[in-house]
Order: structure tokens, then sequence, then C-alpha cells
């Protein structure tokens, strides 16, 4: 089984600065990895993935994730965010190969941007 | 446009009353999730379905039913024995050749 911790809860910023939302994952199998966010009151929008090839993903916004295999992480960033970037955002693994494409989610970041 | 419909964005529904969330996709996916969202808990997995006619618990199935009649249809109904039935309820499909979900705009369900 898989599970997901993401360290902070909250992460206020003010605009303009760069942000880290930090993911780690628990598997005894190899896993993909993805970033989804969710706008109040909406559905889940897919930020980026890590399948397979270069470890640095990027995504859609400027975001991009970094994936480290050793230290089981995928840190999600952004160098400058807007007030447009606050939203919650949820980490989550799929186990690699077999039938099963659950999703675990961690349990959500709630990104604040301040001016 | 292609995308996942979820209706009523909002239903409010009296305890010891079973309700059914409507989700529909015209993506031409093959497998549909069920998942309920309460504040600071992620999202939790009810049920999906890989296919049509065919459907699987997911991590929270009790209290709650679906049916998988047709590709594009994946109806979720509360049922009273669920014990806390007010949250958000989300709806995804995948395409059988993607590992990426695709969420609906989700239901808010409120029972009193």
């Amino acid at each position: 089984a898989q599970s997901v911790t993401q360290l902070d809860s909250q992460v206020p910023v003010f605009e303009e600065a760069p942000v880290e939302l930090r993911c780690n994952y628990s598997s005894s199998v190899s896993v993909y990895l993805f970033w989804y966010v969710q706008y109040p009151n909406q559905g889940l929008q897919l930020l980026l993935k890590y399948l397979s090839g270069s470890t640095l993903v990027k995504g859609i916004n400027g975001f991009e994730a970094e994936f480290n295999k050793s230290q089981t992480s995928f840190h999600l960033r952004k160098p400058s965010v807007h007030i447009s970037d606050t939203a919650e955002y949820f980490c989550a693994v799929k186990a690699r190969g077999g039938s099963n494409y659950k999703l675990t989610f961690g349990k959500g970041t709630l990104l604040t941007v301040n001016p | 446009d292609g995308g996942i419909t979820q209706s009523p964005k909002y239903l409010f529904r009296k305890e010891g009353q079973n309700v059914t969330l409507s989700c529909e996709q015209n993506l031409n996916h093959d497998a549909m999730y069920w998942y309920r969202q309460d504040p600071g808990q992620g999202l939790r997995l009810i049920y999906y379905s890989q296919i049509v006619n065919d459907f699987q618990k997911g991590d929270i199935a009790e209290g709650y039913s679906v049916s998988r009649e047709k590709k594009e249809s994946f109806p979720l109904t509360v049922t009273s024995a669920q014990k806390n039935p007010t949250a958000f309820y989300l709806c995804a499909s995948r395409a059988m050749s993607s590992y990426e979900q695709y969420f609906g705009p989700g239901t808010r369900l409120t029972v009193t």
C-alpha cells in the first residue's frame, strides 16, 4: 500500500515570493507521482506528473516538481507566485504496474498568496 | 466541449433519506471514480469502475452504492446507512491508456 504525507497543511506567502509545497510518500514498490490543484468549490486539475525520465518535471502555471527517489519526495515549487495561485494543492501517488489504478492522495496544502 | 458533469452543485437532504448524485462524462473514458472530500482529509476513494457493469469498493464504501449501466454514467447513491454523509463529492474519469484522472466540479451534499 502507498501513503502520502504533505508536510504543511497551510502555507502563507506574499505575492512574487517563491514557494515550495512539500510531499513525501511511502511505498514498497515504484510509483508514479502527481500534483493536483483545487480552486475553491471546484474539482481538481492536474498540475504535473512524474512517470519516468527526468526527475525535474515542469507543469502548468509555472509550477515544477522534483522527484527524489532516495528521499521519497516530490516537492512542488514555483519561483514567483501570484494572487491567483491561492488554492489547495494535493500530492498523489499510484503504484507502478498491476491493474490497480487507484490514486492515493495526501491531505492537501492550502496555499494562500497575500498582496 | 468534453468533460465531466456533476449535478446538482449543491444538494440538501433530511437525515434518513437516500440521495443519488449524478456523474456524466463525454470523454469516452473507460474508468470512473467517486471520491469524498472532507476539510483537512484529502480525497478518499468510495467506489471505482473500470468497465461497464463492473465496479469495486474503494476505501470507504460503507453506506454508499453505485451502478455502471452506461460507459458515460456513474451515479452514486448515499444511503441512510452512511453515518456522516455531509461532504463534498467528486467524480473522476480516466482513459485506459493514461494514468491521469480528470475531475468533475463536485457536488456539495448537506444532510440535516
